[in-house]
């Protein structure tokens, strides 16, 4: 298997741009997440979804961010107006839940997005 | 709410050495817990984990031992490689009602010097 697929890798943007992130997670997961990683806050679940579907977007920080899920094997998180607060390593990660809590996920490289 | 700690960063071993990582945690459940690692320019990817109390994960020579008593995860390895250096996540997982998200702890970086 492939494993998780993440686009771009690396993303520079400048503010007020909009910026969309890519993600296709392994054949046969149900369960999708988007991180952010940043050294003052270390790693932070975003949003994740079941079956396509948002179940807990808690996380994300503000109305300027938003994810989406058409289909099983693609998913997007998108930030606009971007700001240089949201320079940061996003990564996606999925699973298939194995109805234990013992489940592992399996991450993405992620992307690298730097707004100026 | 679920919370997990670790030792602050970073870690600086020479080859060989005996490793620690100190790992706590909070959690009204009963919690199933990991160690991820995460080479540089990588995702996180599993390193052990452990289901219940007095369980022992192993990998690539890591270990650590599940202590409800305590409270802990301390992730060790007997002799550290130069391989080995990268970011170490503790984290969490409880099984409240259905699916229970993954609670990580800051992440702990250890350099490996030969």
């Amino acid at each position: 298997d492939a494993g998780v697929i993440q686009s771009p890798r690396h993303e520079v943007t400048e503010m007020g741009q909009e910026v969309t992130l890519r993600c296709k997670p392994i054949s046969g997961h149900d369960y999708l997440f988007w991180y952010r990683q940043t050294m003052m806050r270390g790693l932070e679940l975003l949003i994740y979804f079941n079956n396509n579907v948002p179940i807990d977007d808690s996380g994300m920080p503000e109305d300027r961010f938003s994810a989406k899920m058409p289909n099983a094997s693609f998913s997007t998180l998108k930030i606009q107006p971007s700001e240089p607060r949201d320079s940061a390593v996003y990564f996606c990660a999925s699973t298939r839940n194995p109805g234990t809590s013992s489940y592992e996920q399996y991450f993405g490289p992620g992307t690298r997005l730097t707004v100026t | 709410g679920d919370s997990v700690t670790q030792m602050e960063g970073p870690v600086t071993l020479s080859e060989e050495a005996f490793l620690t990582i100190n790992c706590t945690y909070t959690a009204t459940g009963y919690p199933s817990l990991f160690w991820y690692v995460q080479y540089p320019g990588e995702g996180l990817q599993l390193l052990l984990k452990a289901t219940k109390a007095d369980d022992k994960g192993s990998n690539k020579g890591f270990e650590a031992t599940y202590r409800k008593e305590t409270t802990s995860f301390h992730l060790e390895k007997g002799s550290v490689q130069v391989s080995d250096s990268a970011v170490y996540f503790c984290a969490l997982s409880t099984m409240n009602t259905g699916f229970q998200k993954l609670v990580f702890g800051t992440g702990t970086r250890l350099l490996v010097s030969p």
